[in-house]
């Protein structure tokens, strides 16, 4: 079975710019949580997809958004690039939401902002 | 607010010794899942273990064991017998059973192993 894939893994823009990044969920999986990860802030929760819904919300600024496609793999945006930006990205998918269900995650996609 | 610490930034251990990290959390629920997870220079965040606070029994995962204690919000990883691949950043992980998967994390532990 195919595991949490992220595309592209690495990634360098321009403050002012914006990003896409991707997660495809392990088949059959239906929520994706996104996650950012930086050595000052350490892991944050940035947002939940379930059945294309958004779940759960984390403490961050409008300009990060996100989606889920019907077949649940999932994009965020972030828009307005800044350079506290930089940072790794991670996505984990589950079967469903929350519950006892185990969370996967992805590889990770390093943003770099100049 | 649930919160998730880990008091100690680095630890090390000899190869084939036992090591303990350390993971207090705060929280006003009483459902929830703790969790640690490994993630090694890849930064590829791997499950290690998995505890559910209704289970009052320490979850175990060969090498790994938790001690959980419910009363005092402490949940600290017991690795054994401890391998070089163990090498690697190790958080734990607060979830809470009305939140959806968001998990919250602690600060990380990092630890190394001497051969």
């Amino acid at each position: 079975k195919a595991g949490v894939t992220q595309t592209p893994r690495y990634l360098i823009k321009t403050r002012g710019q914006q990003v896409t990044l991707s997660c495809s969920p392990i088949s059959g999986h239906r929520s994706v949580s996104w996650y950012q990860q930086t050595p000052g802030q350490g892991l944050q929760f940035l947002f939940e997809y379930f059945s294309e819904t958004q779940r759960n919300k984390g403490n961050f600024p409008g300009r990060f958004s996100g989606r889920q496609f019907s077949n649940s793999r999932s994009e965020m945006n972030v828009s307005t690039l800044e350079l506290g930006d930089s940072a790794l990205y991670l996505c984990a998918s589950s079967r469903t939401s929350g519950g006892a269900y185990e969370q996967y995650f992805g590889p990770g996609t390093r943003l770099t902002v100049t | 607010a649930q919160t998730v610490t880990q008091s100690q930034p680095e630890m090390s251990v000899q190869e084939a010794e036992t090591v303990t990290l350390s993971c207090t959390y705060d929280t006003s629920e009483s459902d929830y899942y703790l969790f640690w997870y490994k993630q090694p220079p890849s930064r590829q965040m791997i499950l290690v273990i998995r505890q559910e606070a209704y289970k009052q029994q320490n979850a175990t995962e060969n090498r790994f064991s938790v001690n959980f204690q419910k009363a005092a919000k402490s949940f600290s990883l017991k690795i054994s017998d401890s391998q070089l691949g163990d090498a690697a950043m190790y958080f734990c992980a607060y979830r809470s059973n009305n939140q959806g998967g968001k998990l919250i994390f602690g600060q990380g532990t990092e630890l190394s192993v001497k051969p």
